[in-house]
């Protein structure tokens, strides 16, 4: 089955610092990346969907010069969290999508990352 | 009020028992999606409907697109089945583009 990783798994910060989170898309090429948060005990909230060669595509909501997201490839889209702040402490995920057959017709299908645990000191 | 709605936000069973998760929702979606998260937060897509029923070992799923309502059933359930069940549902966006809308999830726990 198609599986997406995501790097780090967690990662601890300093207020102030930047961080990147990587999504592969190991087995299939992805034609749109889209990036979640989960706030503890919420459900997920999508922040950006991104297109590979293009700019990303934000929610409501979401500030793109603090979430840069970079689509470099077709098996790969990072967000960088710029100058992270407390209340950016959270779980990010990321999903990959791909253009599935069943023999009677094609659909898009999204593959989930296993998330990455960011706390920001 | 949510877009996509889901019931109970709770679930404590016991083994064996026959589990239903509900979601409802208000908008006009291409399909709808079925989601296990595990407590480390990896997420695990189990199903994807847009009409009728689908069976997946002990699991399955039904959806009324005229009634905009699907249930995720468990059958024998199993304490490995504790997780937070999530229903999602796809809607156009931006052109050919698709987004989920996830609903609040169910959490559900089966005790031994």
């Amino acid at each position: 089955g198609a599986v997406v990783s995501q790097h780090p798994s967690w990662v601890i910060c300093k207020s102030g610092t930047s961080v990147k989170i990587e999504c592969r898309s190991l087995d299939f090429q992805a034609t749109t990346m889209f990036w979640y948060r989960q706030f503890p005990k919420q459900s997920l909230m999508l922040m950006a969907t991104s297109n590979e060669g293009s700019k990303a595509t934000y929610e409501q909501g979401v500030e793109k010069d603090k979430f840069l997201i970079n689509h470099a490839s077709l098996t790969l889209s990072t967000l960088t969290v710029t100058s992270a702040h407390p209340e950016d402490s959270s779980f990010y995920i990321c999903s990959a999508s791909t253009l599935l057959a069943d023999g009677r017709s094609s659909y898009n299908e999204q593959f989930f990352g296993p998330g990455t645990r960011l706390t920001v000191l | 009020k949510n877009e996509v709605e889901q019931s109970p936000q709770n679930l404590t069973a016991q083994e064996g028992e026959f589990i239903t998760i509900n979601c409802s929702y208000s908008v006009g979606i291409s399909a709808l999606h079925w989601l296990q998260q595990h407590p480390g937060g990896g997420i695990v897509s189990l199903f994807m409907l847009s009409s009728g029923k689908k069976k997946h070992g002990r699991l399955i799923a039904t959806i009324n697109i005229q009634e905009k309502h699907s249930s995720l059933h468990i059958t024998a359930s199993h304490p490995r089945d504790s997780a937070v069940y999530i229903c999602a549902v796809r809607v156009r966006y931006g052109g050919a583009t698709n987004k989920l809308i996830f609903g609040t999830g169910t959490l559900l726990a089966v005790q031994p």
